[in-house]
């Protein structure tokens, strides 16, 4: 079965410092898998994935296979990136999996 | 392009109603898929279609039909309204499947009493 956690609701972090939302998952084979952004009032819509191995507003992710974590970070957040996040997970078959979501807040 | 549209963006039924939520897209994608987005569980999906005439079942596909006759659209159906769908619904496309980047639309916001 493929599952995705994402152990926080809501990280509220102050402009400026890091940020690092946390996603784990379960999975026996080989995953691909993404995190989406949804700001307010816009549509769902993808940030990275692990394959890309890129740097989008700053955001990098990497995929630990050995702790079967896909954790997006950031070494300094902004404003603009209170939002919330997505991590989700396609592994065999035709299906797109999501976690919970993390509500991102950062404070000026 | 209008990308992936939904109609409509709200609606609320009574227990037993039964509607149809629409969603085209006009990307020419061959995947197409219905979440429900809850508090406290994120997206969950519901159907999904990889091309014409081929549908098949998310996580949560009780009380939801679908059907695909064209690349196009990908109506969701509820077919006797409960409570427990009250939700928000959103449509995805993509060109091939789940391992491409989904298009998002806007939503359905959905309230059964």
């Amino acid at each position: 079965a493929q599952r995705v956690t994402q152990p926080e609701k809501l990280l509220s972090v102050f402009k400026g410092a890091p940020v690092e939302l946390k996603c784990n998952y379960s999975y026996s084979g080989s995953p691909e898998l993404f995190w989406y952004v949804q700001y307010s009032r816009q549509r769902l819509q993808l940030l990275l994935r692990h394959i890309s191995r890129e740097s989008i507003k700053g955001f990098t992710a990497d995929l630990n296979k050995g702790e079967t974590s896909f954790h997006l970070k950031k070494p300094f957040a902004q404003e603009e990136d209170s939002a919330m996040y997505y991590c989700a997970l396609s592994g065999k078959g035709n299906k797109l999996v999501f976690g919970a979501g993390t509500i991102l807040r950062v404070k000026s | 392009n209008a990308g992936v549209t939904q109609t409509p963006k709200f609606q609320v039924l009574k227990t037993g109603q039964s509607m149809t939520l629409q969603c085209a897209q006009d990307m020419n994608h061959e995947y197409m898929s219905w979440y429900r987005q809850d508090p406290g569980m994120g997206l969950r999906l519901i159907h999904y279609s990889v091309g014409a005439g081929i549908t098949d079942q998310g996580e949560v596909p009780n009380g939801y039909n679908v059907s695909r006759s064209t690349t196009e659209d990908f109506p969701l159906r509820l077919l006797s309204a409960a409570p427990s769908q009250t939700s928000v619904y959103f449509c995805a496309s993509s060109f091939s499947g789940p391992r491409n980047e989904q298009f998002f639309g806007p939503g359905t916001r959905l309230t059964v009493l």
